[in-house]
């Protein structure tokens, strides 16, 4: 079993939906919880950090971590084509090396 | 343009060949990761460094990777006698503590 759990897509959406992403984990000592965007022959860019459990929200996204289920989610609420990217969770114990799924691949369609 | 910077931006060469890369973090990052990624995976952690001293390698890396950092400022990650399956993208990332990190735009590698 790997570390970290995403399910690739390809998830493809309407202008204007709300998506859901999604991470599972196994090692119960991470801590710190990350989402990053990836436009095609780019870097990953940070989009969310979040430390330890709970919610947070910037603009039109919204990052949960939930370590007793070992799930941590990302939300975008009025999906715009520019959302077109695959999104990369990343999460680690802290002072180790983060630890990324595969990625979950989104188009958004207008 | 104060981010990461990655050069090449795309590299072919033939299996056999030695290749380097060069990264320059963002200036007042001390840490600094190398991570590989292939199509439809995530990044894959290879090294890091904290300032010039590389503090974990991977067990991906194998003996014909080197990576340096000297004076702590840009690094390098040269690859020895190519094979095919070093084809990917190299990620470069720098790092004010050990999890915001900021990556570059990568060096695509194809080994023909």
């Amino acid at each position: 079993q790997k570390e970290v759990e995403q399910d690739p897509g390809p998830l493809s959406v309407p202008e204007g939906a709300i998506v859901s992403l999604n991470c599972t984990y196994s090692n119960s000592a991470f801590q710190y919880f990350m989402w990053y965007r990836q436009y095609s022959r780019k870097g990953p860019e940070l989009l969310m950090y979040t430390y330890s459990s709970g919610n947070k929200e910037d603009g039109r996204f919204t990052a949960q971590v939930d370590k007793s289920s070992k799930y941590i989610s990302l939300f975008i609420r009025d999906s715009q084509p520019s959302d077109s990217a695959t999104y990369l969770c990343a999460m680690n114990p802290g002072n180790t090396p983060l630890v990324f799924g595969k990625g979950t691949r989104l188009s958004v369609i207008a | 343009d104060t981010g990461v910077s990655q050069d090449p931006r795309h590299k072919i060469t033939k299996r056999g060949q030695n290749v380097t890369f060069r990264c320059d973090p963002i200036s007042e990052h001390n840490r600094l990761y190398w991570y590989r990624q292939t199509l439809g995976q995530g990044p894959e952690f290879l090294t890091y460094f904290q300032n010039e001293a590389q503090l974990e390698k991977s067990r991906l890396l194998s003996d014909r990777f080197s990576a340096e950092r000297p004076k702590g400022s840009f690094s390098t990650l040269e690859i020895q006698r190519t094979e095919q399956g070093d084809s990917a993208m190299y990620l470069c990332a720098s790092s004010p503590d050990s999890e915001k990190l900021f990556f570059g735009s990568g060096t695509q590698l194809s080994v023909l």
